[in-house]
């Protein structure tokens, strides 16, 4: 079965401090990696995707940055901290190949809430 | 451009009775509208998708008919139960691409003994 780990589960930032966040998804190969960011009361807003190892796509930036150092692995990173980046970050995975989340299931972890002061 | 307009924020009622969950869209592209739920503590999970004009859809006892005619996809129920107590969020396919998929703000059901 497979399984999605997002860490950490909360973290409570200063402003211009730097971030890092991970996501390891175990139990299938070369899956379609996904971040998403919710802003307190509001929607989830798409920010990065990724179809294989070492390339990611910008869906919005937000001052943020993505990475996918390993197969399993998708990272969400910031060497400084805005306020406006308080909210809750999700990763999710989709089956791999072509689509995307229009024609297969998203699969979401847990999240990260982030708390910027 | 794109986008995904759930009307109610909050909604609550009583154990039993009709549940009902507004999702208008608008879009570019050819449909492709979802509903995920998000109970408290959990993760986003895909309870409906559809694609195609005038057919319901079921699943774990909600239902959805995708009409294109009036850019709806609401979601429904006969019989609310307090375990339907969730978050659930309408989301459209992107015109810009399969790989993104476009949310809408969510409503908060809370069901009632």
């Amino acid at each position: 079965a497979q399984t999605i780990h997002q860490w950490p589960v909360a973290e409570i930032k200063a402003v211009g401090s730097p971030l890092s966040l991970g996501c390891t998804i175990k139990g299938k190969s070369s899956p379609n990696l996904y971040w998403y960011w919710q802003a307190t009361g509001g929607t989830l807003q798409q920010l990065f995707y990724s179809i294989t190892v070492g390339q990611v796509e910008s869906v919005v930036q937000l001052n943020l940055s993505a990475s996918r150092p390993k197969d399993d692995q998708f990272i969400l990173s910031t060497e400084k901290l805005l306020l406006s980046h308080s909210g809750f970050y999700l990763c999710a995975w989709s089956l791999p190949g072509t689509g995307g989340p229009s024609q297969n299931t998203l699969y979401f972890g847990a999240g990260t809430r982030l708390s910027v002061l | 451009g794109d986008s995904v307009t759930q009307t109610e924020g909050l909604v609550t009622l009583t154990e039993g009775l009709p549940v009902m969950l507004n999702c208008t869209y608008q879009t570019a592209y050819s449909t492709f509208l979802f509903w995920y739920v998000q109970h408290l503590n959990e993760a986003p999970k895909l309870l409906l998708k559809s694609s195609t004009d005038n057919k319901r859809t079921e699943h774990q006892g909600f239902h959805a008919t995708l009409h294109k005619s009036s850019s709806s996809f609401h979601l429904q129920k006969s019989s609310a139960q307090l375990s339907d107590s969730a978050l659930y969020y309408c989301a459209l396919r992107a015109s810009s691409g399969s790989w993104q998929l476009i949310f809408g703000s969510g409503t908060q059901l809370t069901v009632m003994p």
